[in-house]
């Protein structure tokens, strides 16, 4: 699976959309990119995932580059309860076995 | 749909004894999956069932540590002489065929003393 680069950390307004960057540079055609966040004392929670068109169901939308070497989630109207850790992964999805290999994430911080 | 179960969700124990985390899945779900989660960290997979079948395991799975899933439902995972650096929360998830997406419980967190 290919690897992705975040940045640690981002703070983001109530209220306002939080972008939140990743950089999948060496992403291959058949990679998809998937979301997930984690936050405090739970387990990871699913998202959204693409392949190359932009997606959009009702926790965000995911906007990928052309030529596929990045994308950014957008949580359009961030609220408190938004504060996680987002995770990026891109992987081939194996409808036998969902592996995901977690990197270190971006924490979110959503500030009242 | 009642989400994963994880249970414990706290364990404190002495260096040297054994523990044991259970894990429920959603009813329908086939697969299950064990990860390992330290601070600061994102989750590294530890392994894989299909059904009762243990289909993958990691390499961070040492001869300490088993998994089962016996009747193709729960599963547990046991850690034989503990030690601090298994200190860590540990994470169960699941899917099923139709969907490829993950449900993760809320994790055992585990303190090694």
């Amino acid at each position: 699976d290919a690897k992705t680069t975040q940045p640690p950390s981002m703070d983001c307004a109530e209220g306002r959309a939080a972008n939140l960057p990743c950089n999948h540079s060496t992403i291959s055609g058949n990679e998809y990119v998937y979301w997930y966040r984690q936050i405090h004392s739970q387990g990871p929670q699913y998202i959204i995932h693409g392949l190359k068109n932009n997606e959009t169901n009702e926790m965000a939308s995911l906007i990928i580059t052309e030529d596929r070497k990045s994308s950014t989630l957008i949580l359009p109207h961030a609220t408190l309860r938004d504060t996680a850790v987002y995770y990026c992964i891109v992987r081939v999805p194996n409808f036998g076995n969902e592996k995901l290999t977690f990197g270190t994430g971006t924490r979110l911080t959503i500030i009242p | 749909d009642t989400g994963v179960s994880q249970d414990p969700r706290h364990k404190i124990t002495k260096r040297g004894q054994n523990v044991t985390f259970r894990c429920d899945p959603i009813s329908e779900h086939n697969r299950l999956y064990w990860y390992r989660q330290t601070l600061g960290q994102g989750p590294e997979f530890l392994t894989y069932f299909q059904n009762e079948a243990q289909l993958e395991k990691s390499r961070l799975l040492s001869d300490r540590f088993s998994a089962e899933r016996p009747k193709g439902s729960f599963s547990t995972l046991e850690i034989q002489r503990t030690e601090q650096g298994d200190s860590a929360m540990y994470l169960c998830a699941s899917s099923s065929a139709a969907n490829e997406k993950l449900f993760f419980g809320s994790g055992t967190q585990l303190s090694v003393l």
